[in-house]
């Protein structure tokens, strides 16, 4: 099983709230995604990062953004949560071609 | 040309059936072609990948069929089991950019 964690699991918050959405993964690996995803439907690539200090865009636009200090941790924040943002958040690294997917956050903003 | 086609969007078989899901891709560069599975709840986890220099590869009861002059792809799943129910999906990969093109994903229901 793929050592990547995701905090919390569930989160449910009133609109206009900060919140930083956690993952972390132990496997060293460089890559790292951010994907957003309604259940059971499309994975959309949100951010991602190559390495320390780099991090990119994915193709849907987000309000969110996110950082890359360390290889094994990288945080997702929204500044301003607001009902559209209600979601799967699913966190992934690779080290070659196979990504290994976190458990995911569910996020409702209410 | 980046984009991964995915069909059918949902699919019943009955126990003890094949399941097929199919796939299709326009960009040549694509070198890597993954199929994920992924439970209510949980993560997608990879479940049988295939590089385009064979046509065919098995693993259990589950199979990709690689056409690379159609540039096509599907996932056979044979003698499908209530456990398989889950949704899967294709991905392409073009090893340059490190990022996986998905497909929609095909929701699997298999029947006892």
């Amino acid at each position: 099983e793929a050592d990547i964690y995701q905090t919390p699991r569930y989160l449910v918050i009133g609109t206009g709230k900060k919140i930083t959405l956690e993952c972390s993964q132990t496997m060293g690996h460089d890559k790292m995604y951010w994907y957003q995803q309604d259940p059971g439907m499309e994975l959309h690539l949100i951010h991602y990062s190559y390495g320390v200090n780099s991090t990119e865009k994915g193709d849907l636009s987000s309000e969110s953004t996110v950082s890359r200090i360390r290889t094994e941790h990288f945080p997702l924040t929204l500044e301003s949560a607001r009902p559209s943002h209600t979601s799967q958040y699913l966190c992934a690294s690779s080290d070659q071609d196979e990504q290994f997917f976190g458990p995911g956050t569910r996020l409702t903003v209410l | 040309q980046q984009q991964v086609k995915q069909s059918p969007q949902s699919l019943i078989v009955q126990k003890g059936g094949i399941s097929i899901i199919n796939c299709a891709y326009e960009n040549t560069a694509f070198d890597y072609f993954p199929w994920y599975q992924q439970f209510p709840g949980k993560g997608p986890a990879l479940l049988i990948a295939i590089r385009p220099d064979v046509s065919e590869k098995k693993e259990g009861r589950f199979t990709i069929s690689f056409n690379k002059s159609a540039k096509q792809f599907s996932l056979h799943i044979m003698d499908s089991q209530p456990g398989d129910s889950a949704t899967y999906f294709c991905a392409a990969w073009a090893g340059s950019n490190y990022q996986l093109i998905w497909g929609a994903g095909t929701k699997l229901i298999i029947k006892p």
